[in-house]
């Protein structure tokens, strides 16, 4: 079964612009979940969509969104990019709750 | 309300010496209890997980943790280190609608 995909792996961006990262979960999984990992602040949740909808979310700003597709395929959008959010973006995904969750290889945002 | 406290930031060993990773947890829900390891510029992989069907749990690679309730512990360990054994480590606990809790991690250092 293939595992958890992400693309694209590396992105350099400006501040002011912003960006899509995509998410493919493994196959007949509905729960997907984005992580930002920074070294100052470590691994903080996102938000969690499950069928379609935003079932949870973490604290970070309204630039910060995300959609979930009918094949379960999920993407993260960041509007307006700051210097600061420079990071890996992980993703994760789990058969219904997110509890045991199986995670991507991660997109590394470069802010400039 | 959930937490994870791990208890050092970072631990080095000598290859073929035990492994010792310290986690302490506090949680008001279901004390599910997860072990992640992340080797540089990777996702996250599931060690082990904790469901109370059993206070001693096997993981992958050789890694095992203890539950102990009195203590309010969940710390990782493995007889023998390997070099491919240094990563860095999370302890996790779920919280509210099963949404991880992550503690800040412990690199595992493993020298010659």
């Amino acid at each position: 079964k293939a595992g958890v995909t992400q693309t694209p792996r590396y992105l350099i961006k400006t501040r002011g612009q912003q960006v899509t990262l995509s998410c493919s979960p493994i196959s007949g999984h509905r729960s997907v979940s984005w992580y930002q990992q920074t070294p100052g602040q470590g691994l903080q949740f996102l938000f969690e969509y499950f069928s379609e909808t935003q079932r949870n979310k973490g604290n970070f700003p309204g630039r910060f969104s995300g959609r979930q597709f009918s094949n379960s395929r999920s993407e993260m959008n960041v509007s307006t990019l700051e210097l600061g959010d420079s990071a890996l973006y992980l993703c994760a995904s789990s058969f219904s709750q997110p509890d045991t969750q199986y995670f991507g290889p991660g997109t590394r945002l470069t802010v400039l | 309300a959930q937490s994870v406290t791990q208890l050092d930031s970072h631990v080095s060993v000598s290859e073929g010496t035990p492994v010792l990773l310290r986690c302490n947890y506090s949680s008001s829900y279901s004390p599910s209890l997860f072990w992640y390891v992340q080797h540089p510029n990777k996702g996250l992989q599931l060690l082990l997980k904790y469901t109370s069907a059993a206070t001693l749990v096997k993981g992958i690679n050789g890694f095992e943790a203890e539950f102990k309730k009195s203590e309010t512990s969940f710390h990782l360990t493995k007889p023998s280190a390997h070099m491919s054994d240094a990563a860095e480590y999370f302890c996790v606990v779920p919280g509210g609608s099963y949404i991880p809790t992550f503690g800040r991690g412990t690199s595992l250092i493993v020298h010659p």
